[in-house]
């Protein structure tokens, strides 16, 4: 079993709104990824969990607020969002952070920040 | 700071025909995967390469990693519409500080047409 699970998968939401994104992965990955994507661009990584512990925060603005509350679960929760948040949301898994493991992509949350 | 430039950006072609993808970088990677993605989806990881001069076959898909381990090449054969989609190169970083972190090229928009 090599999937990534994301729910959900659209989500409107106005900029004072609070939501969470969900991530499940059951491949007993270690490391665990946060990624935001623009429409026909590359995946721009966000956060980084190494056995549950935030390893990499790659200055992500506050509002953007990670959560990983064990090691087949992560959460991204989301507050005061502005238009230009709008993308699609990618959550990717690997066996290990910092070595040659492959890294194993969701399908992604397409979000629409009002 | 590691760069993969991929190119070419866009690829319009005909059913049948021929192309390659090129990623190039001065930098050394550990392995450097592919990925197709479609639009409103997450990445789909097509192979990994982890040696260099390796070659790898995926059906009408070949695959390339450099010798110095700094490029690598897709090739697809007779294409079929199905092929259209995004193609990424991500390369992981030799020197073992990257902590998971994956360094992708701009992407290839390839639209095969019947």
């Amino acid at each position: 079993d090599t999937e990534v699970t994301q729910t959900p998968k659209h989500l409107v939401m106005g900029m004072t709104n609070k939501k969470s994104l969900k991530c499940e992965q059951h491949m007993g990955h270690r490391a665990m990824y946060w990624y935001k994507q623009k429409a026909k661009k590359p995946p721009e990584l966000m956060f980084v969990y190494s056995y549950e512990k935030l390893s990499i925060n790659e200055s992500v603005p506050s509002r953007f607020s990670p959560e990983c509350p064990n090691s087949s679960l992560l959460n991204l929760h989301l507050h005061a969002l502005q238009p230009e948040d709008s993308a699609l949301y990618l959550c990717a898994s690997s066996r290990r952070a910092g070595t040659s493991h492959e890294q194993f992509f969701g399908p992604g949350t397409r979000l629409t920040v009002l | 700071t590691q760069l993969l430039e991929q190119s070419p950006q866009f690829l319009s072609i005909q059913e049948g025909e021929n192309l390659t993808v090129y990623c190039n970088s001065s930098s050394v990677f550990s392995s450097l995967q592919w990925y197709r993605q479609e639009p409103g989806e997450g990445p789909v990881l097509l192979v990994t390469v982890v040696t260099g001069g390796e070659v790898k076959k995926l059906k009408r898909l070949t695959f390339q990693f450099g010798d110095a381990r700094k490029d690598s090449s897709l090739h697809i054969t007779a294409a079929q519409p199905g092929d259209t989609g995004l193609y990424l190169c991500a390369g992981r970083d030799a020197g073992g500080t990257s902590y998971g972190k994956l360094t992708f090229g701009q992407g290839t928009i390839l639209t095969v047409h019947p």
